[in-house]
C-alpha cells in the first residue's frame, strides 16, 4: 500500500465552526506533513511531525492546530479560520525526514473553503 | 535559504524532449534536489531525486553541475498526458535556517 488517505474531500466551513483534515498512511513512514497550497502557487510546508512529535511548525497561526495521534495518522484541527485560509490542504508522508535523501508521498488533499 | 526560481511555463510537442531547468543559488551542503509533478487538484508526485551529477530512472534524469547551483529536470519524448506542473524542492529543514521550499513550479503544456 503506497497511497496516502486524506479525509474529506471538500469541507465548506464557516468562520466561528470548528473542523478536522484527516491523514492515513500504512507504508510505516515516520515523518507526516501537512501543506497549504493556494491556487497557482506552491505548497507551503505547515507542520512535520517526525516518530509522532511535532518537529516543526512553520510559525502557523493557533487556529491550525495539529495532532498526530499514532504513526499511521496525522490530523488537522480547525477553528475560527479566516476566509483566506481556503485553499488545498495536503498531507503528506517519507520514511525518512524530507530534505534528506526522502521522497515524499502526498495525499490528493482536502479542499477547504471559508464562508 | 535555498530560494529556488525555475521559469513559469514551457510549452512543447509530443514525442519532444523537454528540459525544465531549476535555479538554487544557496543551496547548502546536505542539501538534496528533488522533483514533484502535480496534476491539477492533486496532491504532487515523486518523479526524481539527486544529489550531484545526473541520475536517470525510467520516466526521467535529472543533471546536476557540479557546484550544484542548478539542475535540469529532462522529460524524454513527453506525451499529452506529461501536461502538468514540475516544481523543484530543495531544503533541508533540520539544518539550522534550514527550509523545506518548492520552487514556484513550472506549468508544461503538450501539444499535439
Amino acid at each position: 500500500d503506497t497511497e496516502v488517505t486524506q479525509t474529506p474531500k471538500h469541507l465548506v466551513m464557516g468562520m466561528t465552526n470548528k473542523k478536522s483534515l484527516k491523514c492515513e498512511q500504512h507504508m510505516g513512514h515516520r515523518a507526516m506533513y501537512w501543506y497549504k497550497q493556494k491556487a497557482k502557487k506552491p505548497p507551503e510546508l505547515m507542520f512535520v511531525y517526525s516518530y509522532e512529535k511535532l518537529s516543526i511548525n512553520e510559525s502557523v497561526p493557533s487556529r491550525f492546530s495539529p495532532e498526530c495521534p499514532n504513526s499511521s495518522l496525522l490530523n488537522l484541527h480547525l477553528h475560527a479560520l479566516q476566509p483566506e485560509d481556503s485553499a488545498l490542504y495536503l498531507c503528506a508522508s517519507s520514511q525518512g525526514l524530507a530534505g534528506g535523501e526522502n521522497e515524499q508521498f502526498f495525499g490528493p488533499g482536502t479542499r477547504l473553503t471559508v464562508l | 535559504l535555498a530560494k529556488t526560481t525555475q521559469p513559469i511555463s514551457m510549452d512543447s510537442y509530443e514525442g519532444q524532449e523537454v528540459n525544465i531547468t531549476c535555479s538554487h543559488n544557496n543551496i547548502a551542503t546536505n542539501d538534496y534536489i528533488t522533483w514533484y509533478q502535480q496534476f491539477p487538484s492533486q496532491g504532487p508526485r515523486f518523479i526524481i531525486q539527486g544529489y550531484k551529477t545526473k541520475v536517470t530512472n525510467e520516466v526521467a534524469s535529472l543533471f546536476i553541475p557540479a557546484d550544484r547551483k542548478s539542475s535540469t529536470l529532462s522529460l524524454p519524448r513527453v506525451s499529452l498526458s506529461d501536461t502538468a506542473v514540475y516544481y523543484c524542492l530543495v531544503g533541508d529543514p533540520y539544518n539550522q535556517g534550514g527550509k523545506l521550499i518548492f520552487g514556484q513550479g513550472t506549468e508544461l503544456s503538450v501539444k499535439p
